[in-house]
């Protein structure tokens, strides 16, 4: 089974500090995705990697960064933390060409 | 821009019933679209995925169908069980990524 972690499940942080999510995935995937997720907004990608060192923004990427450094694991970067930024984070890995996305189970973040 | 509109935030069904949720994609056609499972303070789990070329897919009690034509799957649970109480997602592809719909919270009351 496809088994995707995450660092936290809940964290909770003061305005303006720097937060790092991790993502770990023991399935060798090329693809990895980060989304946050609200009430009545739905899943929405900050960022995606489809290759280690390669990063492209998704539609909310603003306030955030990643960085891969290896395949299995993709990071998540808050460079200071705001209050608007208190939300679900849920990770992602695919396969090229499976279509299907295993995710994580989540980590609550709450900026105080 | 492709969107996906689940037109009900919340569905109350009885036990025993067939629960029916609705996906909406805007714009083109996906090549397939995806149904995912979400209990509350977890992450979505994949159910099942459909292409534009089949009308109907099963898998146990549940079925997915997809009418290009309405532009719209419609997601199906026979025999409900307070089990299947959980949110579900409907997701198309949009280039490399996916775009998701905001979701059906499904309540199955004994």
């Amino acid at each position: 089974d496809v088994k995707v972690t995450q660092s936290s499940r809940y964290l909770v942080k003061r305005t303006g500090e720097k937060v790092f999510l991790e993502c770990v995935q023991d399935m060798d995937h090329e693809n990895m995705f980060w989304y946050r997720q609200d009430p009545g907004l739905g899943l929405r990608l900050i960022y995606f990697s489809y290759d280690v060192k390669m990063k492209e923004k998704g539609d909310i990427p603003e306030g955030y960064s990643v960085s891969r450094e290896k395949k299995e694991r993709f990071s998540l970067i808050l460079e200071s933390a705001s209050t608007n930024q208190t939300s679900m984070y849920l990770c992602a890995s695919s396969s090229p060409g499976v279509d299907t996305q295993y995710f994580g189970p989540g980590t609550r973040l709450t900026v105080l | 821009s492709q969107k996906i509109e689940q037109n009900s935030e919340a569905l109350n069904i009885q036990e025993g019933k067939t629960a029916t949720l609705t996906c909406n994609y805007t714009n083109y056609s996906p090549a397939y679209l995806q149904w995912y499972r979400q209990d509350p303070g977890r992450g979505p789990v994949f159910l099942l995925l459909i292409r534009e070329n089949e009308k109907e897919k099963r898998k146990e009690r549940l079925k997915v169908t997809f009418d290009t034509t309405l532009k719209q799957s419609l997601f199906h649970i026979t025999a409900s069980q307070p089990a299947d109480s959980a949110t579900y997602l409907c997701a198309r592809r949009a280039g490399q990524n996916f775009v998701f719909g905001p979701g059906t919270r499904l309540s199955v009351l004994p």
